[in-house]
């Protein structure tokens, strides 16, 4: 099983400043990633795929990069609505999650 | 619009069973793989099991094999989760969620709200 692993487990950033969130896997996943955002009694929604794709709707202050095993998610500019829970998924080997990035507000 | 609705949870005692089910609509269910996702209390996300498009291939986690089965209907737009033996750490939200582009394994663009699945005595 690929395992994914998230760090830091809690970034305390304030609205406007940049975040940059880690996601690192136990084995090569090519590009096979992908970023989430999760927000408390909702089901995830998808940001991100191949690493640095934006899903549709998704606003341009998200950006991801990576490959390989080391990938970042960044959000350029926080907004309010951006304190949330974040995950990164390999897809490729079956699919694993990180134990996600929760972003809250400092 | 597209959607996937779950129901079928609720509570159980360890050993015991349930069928969840998920229904889709506004996409063309049947040229889609469809799996399920669950998320255990305040932990994160576990893939579950996967479904081919037409049904015939499936796969699973390694802790829910020989215990899950999961199936669809396509003349009904519905994915099924049937969960036997079912133990304490199967407790968690479970989600259906559809893939980006149809695929075994992918990323996923849509979820449903998810089903509370509580294993106890």
């Amino acid at each position: 099983e690929i395992v994914m692993t998230q760090s830091p487990v809690t970034l305390s950033v304030s609205p406007g400043e940049r975040a940059t969130l880690s996601c690192r896997a136990s084995q090569s996943v090519s590009s096979n990633l992908a970023w989430y955002q999760q927000k408390p009694g909702q089901a995830p929604r998808l940001l991100i795929y191949g690493a640095s794709t934006r899903a549709t709707g998704i606003p341009a202050r998200f950006s991801g990069s990576g490959s390989g095993t080391e990938f970042t998610l960044t959000i350029s500019s926080l907004q309010s609505e951006d304190f949330a829970l974040y995950y990164c998924q390999q897809y490729n080997t079956w699919f694993t999650f990180g134990g996600g990035t929760k972003v809250e507000i400092k | 619009e597209v959607q996937l609705v779950e129901s079928g949870g609720g509570l159980e005692q360890p050993g015991g069973s349930l069928r969840l089910s998920c229904a889709a609509s506004g996409f063309s269910f049947s040229s889609y793989a469809m799996s399920w996702v669950r998320q255990a209390p305040e932990k994160g996300l576990e893939g579950v099991a996967v479904i081919g498009a037409s049904g015939g291939s499936t796969y699973y986690v390694d802790s829910v094999k020989g215990r899950f089965t999961i199936s669809r209907d396509n003349s009904k737009n519905t994915l099924y989760l049937q969960m036997n033996s079912l133990r304490v750490e199967d407790m968690a939200i479970y989600y259906c969620a559809k893939p980006v582009r149809g695929l075994v394994i992918d990323v996923f663009d849509v979820w449903g709200q998810g089903t509370v699945v509580t294993v106890s005595s």
